[in-house]
Formats: structure tokens, sequence, C-alpha cells
């Protein structure tokens, strides 16, 4: 069974930092590209970045709304994915989901960050 | 950034009739690579998304096949030939054909 477990989202202030994990299992890990998604309470769902698996160079890609606070980077050996945030603002408060596959094949269950003074 | 559209945003179906949710983008989903990352998810209430559908009209393991999926280029449709009551939520096309991915803005299904 494929499974995708999200951990380390919590209440932080603004201006601080949060590093989300996701472990992953029932699958090939290596062979898929994982991405973030996050949805804001009563929102739709909104990209914020992607890792592509180490055959296609490992390399990343980030939406306009995170590039330079935030840092996605994988580890094959463990099978885990890591979203690193700095700078947390306000508006990054959001469930976040670790998905894998380019397509969207797999979701965890998600994480809830809340960015609050 | 790709922008994509939905309708209806609201869709109440009567149980065992069929339901079609329209997709459309502001540019062509094809990808250099030939495919066409086009996908529907399905996020019932207090859920997580998941996939029904992906490049266009694959459905995904263990998805009914009372869903189904068509369209090329920038239209593309979802239909459930007869909706059962566990088809009740919001339905979302996304593409990932180019970043960044984007979503439509979902369509809420609920049973009238």
């Amino acid at each position: 069974e494929v499974q995708l477990v999200e951990s380390g989202g919590g209440l932080v202030q603004p201006g601080r930092s949060l590093r989300l994990s996701c472990t992953a299992s029932g699958f090939t890990f290596g062979d898929y590209a994982m991405s973030w998604f996050r949805q804001a309470p009563g929102k739709g769902l909104q990209w914020v970045g992607f890792i592509r698996s180490r055959a296609s160079g490992g390399t990343t890609e980030y939406a306009a709304s995170v590039k330079g606070r935030f840092t996605i980077s994988r580890d094959d050996s463990k099978s885990i994915a890591y979203l690193q945030m700095n700078s947390l603002k306000t508006e990054d408060t959001a469930v976040y989901y670790c998905v894998g596959g380019r397509s969207g094949v797999y979701w965890g269950q998600g994480t809830l960050v809340t960015v609050s003074s | 950034d790709i922008v994509m559209t939905q309708t209806p945003l609201s869709s109440p179906v009567t149980l065992g009739q069929p339901a079609s949710i329209s997709c459309r983008s502001s540019q062509s989903l094809v990808h250099s690579d030939g495919n066409t990352y086009l996908s529907w998810l399905q996020q019932r209430p207090g859920q997580p998304p998941r996939l029904l559908i992906y490049k266009i009209s694959n459905r995904f393991s263990g998805v009914p096949d009372r869903f189904s999926g068509s369209g090329a280029g920038t239209d593309f449709t979802l239909k459930i030939s007869r909706v059962e009551a566990e088809d009740v939520g919001v339905y979302y096309c996304m593409q990932a054909t180019q970043f960044p991915f984007t979503f439509g803005p979902g369509t809420k299904v609920d049973i009238k």
C-alpha cells in the first residue's frame, strides 16, 4: 500500500522557519518526481514546488510566491522529501501536501502549518 | 502562467444521473515530450485530494469506471456516468505541463 506521511507542521511566528518531512512507502520513491502543494483554509489547491527524480537531474522548481524562501530536497536512501520553509508569512498558512508523481499520483494526508503571532 | 477555468462551479446532481465538468486552459497543454499533463482530482469533504484521471483520459488505479476523461489541447471534460453518494466533493483539473503547475477553481458536486 502506498503511503505518504507528512510531518513537521504546527504553529510558527511570522519570519520564523519550519521544515516539513514526507516519508514515503509502497512505491519506488527514487523513481518519482515529488511535489509539495498547499491549501489555505476553505480555499483551492496551490502548487508550491517540485523536485525531479535523481535520474532526471534532481533539480527543483518553485512557485513565485515561495521562491527564495522555500527549498525542496530529497533523500532517496530514506524515501523522504523535505520542504524547508524560511521567512514564513501569515499567507503561508495552509495544509501542506506531499505528492508523488508529476500528474499528482500519490497524495499524503497533509500537515497544517499556521503562521501567526 | 497557464490559467485553468472550470464550468460549472457548482453541480447539484440527482443520484444515478450523469454529471459533466468542463476544464479549459489558457494555452495548449501539450508538453514537448508529447504528453498532455492534464489531471482530474477529487477532494471529498475533510479528505486530501486523490487522483482520478491523468494525462487527459487515463483512469488511475482503483478509480471506478463511471469516471472518464476526454479532450485535447485546451479543452477537457470529466464525466461521471451515474453519480453515486460517495462522489460528493470538489473536483479540480490540474495542469502539470508547464511550471508553475496550476489548478482550476474547483467544481462542487453535491446531491439534489
